[in-house]
């Protein structure tokens, strides 16, 4: 399948700062991004969804000045956490699909962790 | 909501038992995945089965669906080890409007021991 890399795999980061997360689709071009978070023990939930070149969807309860992303290329979207607090850490996950396919293809996750 | 239920939430067994999770979900859909999730990693997609098959097989793996209770099971046959990990049914958020296939809601996952 197709491959979608995602930076860093964990941080730890002081309460207050802004950390960003890359998900880059490494062999196709995608059109479409979608950010998720899980915690501890469970489910995925959909924060947002991106399309290249246009601001993102966000989920209902999900504050878009918090959580901001960027899908300026068909390869890399971004998802920055700002002024984060400890309720933050959790665990977030990319997917990425193509204009073409119908399969989402997800990234390794980012473990985050705000002290 | 459409949020699929997996049961059991946790499951212990065996190598070379079999293992079976079933995913419930509330209203109609155009198709269910499965993945798997190791622990503190990314999720793999495992298979996806559209809601006019009945039931699909890839390796060791074998899905159902049956539309009319809104079921699904996930069955891994002569189980390893390595087959350790949580387990998630997913499907398109909006299926009724022929959603994207990235844009899932997730059920809760069963989480799958496999002992040596």
């Amino acid at each position: 399948g197709a491959v979608v890399s995602q930076h860093p795999s964990w941080v730890i980061c002081k309460s207050g700062t802004s950390v960003k997360i890359e998900c880059r689709s490494l062999d196709f071009q995608a059109t479409t991004m979608f950010w998720y978070r899980q915690f501890p023990k469970q489910s995925l939930m959909l924060m947002a969804t991106s399309n290249e070149g246009s601001k993102a969807t966000y989920e209902q309860g999900v504050e878009k000045d918090k959580f901001l992303i960027n899908h300026a290329s068909l390869t890399l979207s971004t998802l920055t956490v700002t002024s984060a607090h400890p309720e933050d850490s959790s665990f977030y996950i990319c997917s990425a699909r193509s204009a073409f396919g119908t399969e989402a293809f997800f990234g390794q996750g980012t473990r985050l962790t705000v002290v | 909501s459409q949020q699929g239920e997996e049961d059991p939430q946790a499951l212990s067994i065996q190598e070379g038992e079999n293992a079976t999770m079933n995913c419930s979900y509330k209203t109609s859909i155009n198709n269910l995945q499965w993945y798997r999730q190791n622990s503190g990693r990314g999720l793999v997609h495992l298979i996806l089965i559209r809601s006019n098959e009945r039931e699909k097989h890839s390796g060791r793996l074998r899905v159902t669906l049956d539309t009319s209770k809104k079921s699904s099971s996930l069955l891994i046959t002569a189980s390893r080890a390595a087959d350790t990990a949580s387990y998630f049914c997913a499907m398109p958020r909006d299926s009724l409007k022929g959603g994207s296939q990235g844009n899932l809601i997730f059920g809760k996952g069963t989480k799958l021991s496999v002992k040596p």
